[in-house]
């Protein structure tokens, strides 16, 4: 059994499109978490949801919006995708958001915007 | 500003050596610490935290980290290094306590025979 997955594994398209990616966890975690790794494989935050509710929310454009419809899942949706959006996407899940709980990852979404 | 360096951006090491990949962080307090590994087309692993108590700490894989304070660093090591071990190895820090992790640049893995 897969603990958090995520759809597509591939994603390409072009410029100004609008693309969303799915995850689930099935660790029965409270927290899920959304990363971006760009091609010099830096990993940085973008949102975490604990219970469905927003508590991290870096500095990233409006045109990405996460959206958990219950605990399980946290989907990602991107508008008027860029060039500069090209990159590998993580989503991760945790226990709570206590700081000392494992994160869990998983395999990644590559995104690439012609 | 928070920050955390990798130093080494690239390591390679003969099957059966040691390892050490250095990882040092600049915050006022003793943040949490974590070592994560990225195999190739995969994603991340917890290899071993830090939070409080002992300062050498154990985790999965033979790997193994020790917190200096003074130092501000949270190396880790390995005492034979099995070719398998070659991959993706991420330093992180949590300052806030709430679980968001602030990643180091990174240090790519080569294991030769």
């Amino acid at each position: 059994d897969t603990a958090v997955s995520q759809t597509p594994k591939y994603l390409v398209t072009q410029m100004g499109n609008d693309k969303s990616i799915k995850c689930e966890q099935n660790l029965g975690h409270d927290t899920m978490y959304w990363y971006k790794q760009d091609s010099k494989k830096f990993l940085k935050i973008m949102f975490s949801y604990n219970n469905k509710e927003l508590i991290i929310n870096e500095t990233v454009p409006n045109r990405f919006s996460p959206k958990s419809p219950d605990k399980a899942h946290l989907n990602l949706h991107i508008n008027s995708l860029e060039l500069g959006d090209s990159a590998v996407y993580f989503c991760a899940s945790s226990q709570d958001h206590a700081g000392y709980n494992e994160q869990f990852f998983g395999p990644g979404t590559r995104l690439t915007v012609l | 500003a928070q920050s955390v360096t990798q130093p080494d951006i690239h390591i390679t090491v003969s099957e059966g050596a040691s390892l050490e990949l250095r990882c040092n962080y600049s915050y006022g307090a003793t943040p949490y610490l974590f070592w994560y590994v990225q195999s190739p087309g995969q994603g991340l692993q917890l290899l071993l935290k830090y939070f409080s108590g002992d300062t050498l700490v154990q985790g999965i894989k033979g790997f193994e980290a020790e917190f200096k304070r003074s130092q501000s660093s949270f190396n880790l090591r390995k005492p034979s290094v099995h070719w398998s071990d070659a991959a993706e190895y991420f330093c992180a820090v949590d300052q806030t306590g709430a679980n968001n992790l602030f990643f180091g640049t990174g240090t790519r893995l080569t294991v030769i025979p």
